[in-house]
């Protein structure tokens, strides 16, 4: 079965660190370009980054540049997202997502960053 | 960064009705746009990608159209289970924004 699956959400302070694991299945996860996608509560969609198939070429929102760092590891067939210095407004939903056409999504880890 | 505007943010309709969301983009975006639906508690689902190609198991129900800055997502007749909220995202440059969503409400 083509899956994603995300781990390692929970509970974090203002300030503090988080690692967020993407598993993909059932297709040939060193072929694609591979993204981080997040969800406030109640709120839109919110492109995070994005890491091609080899990892050569690395994009962030404006929002979160220079506070996460995403990789992957094709070996494990596995998508990481550090994420550092985290804020309140960083409280989502993460999904990791393969785009394009057949299109995967993840069921989403919920990251919370309170006091 | 390019700005994706969608309109309206919610859209009240009946079953059966014919229903259309417009995305437009801050600057061209030739075709690479895509749609997705999400009902609550869900990853979204791609519907459309490319501005028109429907993705695969998708109802024939679903359309898209447009290029360059004005896009349309038509659903020519409501079904239930099409009572969800929908996004447009371009993939034209980094950042790969999505528009603010567009809720589809039963009337």
């Amino acid at each position: 079965e083509v899956q994603l699956v995300e781990s390692g959400g929970g509970l974090v302070k203002p300030g503090g660190s988080l690692r967020l694991s993407c598993t993909a299945s059932g297709f040939t996860f060193s072929s694609y370009t591979m993204n981080w996608v997040r969800q406030a509560p109640g709120k839109g969609l919110e492109w995070v980054s994005s890491i091609s198939s080899r990892s050569n070429y690395i994009y962030y929102a404006d929002s979160v540049k220079g506070r996460f760092t995403i990789s992957r590891d094709n070996a494990k067939n596995s998508l990481y997202l550090q994420m550092n210095s985290l804020r309140g407004e960083d409280t989502a939903v993460y999904y990791c997502a393969r785009d394009g056409p057949g299109a995967i999504w993840g069921q989403g880890t919920l990251v919370t960053v309170s006091s | 960064d390019i700005q994706m505007t969608q309109s309206p943010s919610t859209l009240s309709a009946s079953v059966g009705d014919r229903v259309t969301i417009t995305c437009r983009a801050s600057q061209s975006i030739s075709t690479w746009l895509a749609w997705y639906q999400q009902k609550p508690g869900k990853a979204p689902n791609l519907l459309i990608y490319k501005a028109s190609s429907l993705e695969s198991g998708v109802p024939s129900r679903f359309s898209g159209s447009g290029s360059g800055t004005e896009f349309t997502l038509t659903i020519s007749s409501l079904q239930p289970d099409d009572f969800a909220t929908y996004y447009c995202q371009h993939f034209n440059s980094y950042p790969f924004t999505f528009g603010q969503g567009t809720k589809l409400e039963i009337k």
